[in-house]
């Protein structure tokens, strides 16, 4: 069975300030997507970033990249310039390739962004 | 395009009462899915659906029913409600066909649904 872990329940980071949030997967899938979704206090699910295992090269998109390492079945998403915008609730998911696009979530890393 | 839309945004249901939460989408997308999200957890899945006709179990499916009669509608219908139920809902919807899919899912804006 595929697992998510976020290992952080909550992070803090001021302003302007760069903060990386951890997350681990399982499977026995070779090919596969990852995904983090942020959802901020108006509940709603917003697509970050996403990355394609067979992709070597790290996602990137704007201030959010990843850190992808397959054999370390590791994914971190790394926010650089923190905004008082980026303050929610972070998902790392995950989808195997043949899996009908099921989304397998974490539990979530709730990061707050101070002035 | 108004993407993925879900009804209603809030309701409180007293135990045993039964509800249908609605959802449509508008994007032609065949796979649509239904999650709950517990306070502060991730989100789980329900009932997911293929295509017109097909639905199947995910990993929460108990207390449950789903229906997809048509490519944009797929409501979830919950039987004699229990305190456990009391949670966020999302629809959501992809596409997947031949090699085109990138795997992404479109998410309406979820359902307070409270069960006292």
């Amino acid at each position: 069975a595929q697992t998510v872990t976020q290992s952080q329940p909550e992070m803090s980071v001021q302003e302007a300030e760069t903060v990386t949030l951890s997350c681990t997967y399982d499977t026995s899938e070779n090919n596969y997507y990852l995904f983090w979704y942020k959802q901020p206090p108006s509940r709603q699910m917003i697509l970050v970033i996403r990355q394609e295992a067979y992709k070597q090269q790290n996602a990137t998109e704007n201030r959010f990249s990843v850190n992808f390492q397959k054999a370390a079945k590791s994914f971190s998403l790394k926010i650089s310039d923190s905004q008082l915008g980026d303050t929610a609730m972070y998902f790392c998911a995950f989808i195997f390739s043949g899996g009908y696009n099921k989304l397998i979530f974490g539990a979530g890393t709730r990061l707050a962004v101070h002035p | 395009n108004a993407g993925v839309t879900q009804t209603p945004k809030f309701r409180i249901l007293k135990i045993g009462q039964s509800m249908t939460l609605q959802c449509t989408q508008d994007m032609n997308h065949n796979y649509m899915y239904w999650y709950r999200q517990d306070p502060g957890m991730g989100l789980k899945l329900i009932y997911y659906s293929v295509g017109a006709g097909i639905t199947d179990k995910g990993e929460v499916p108990n207390g449950y029913n789903v229906s997809r009669s048509t490519t944009e509608d797929f409501p979830l219908r919950l039987e004699l409600a229990a305190p456990s139920q009391t949670s966020v809902y999302f629809c959501a919807s992809s596409y997947f066909i031949g090699t085109s899919n990138t795997g992404e899912l479109f998410f309406g804006e979820g359902s307070r649904l409270t069960v006292l």
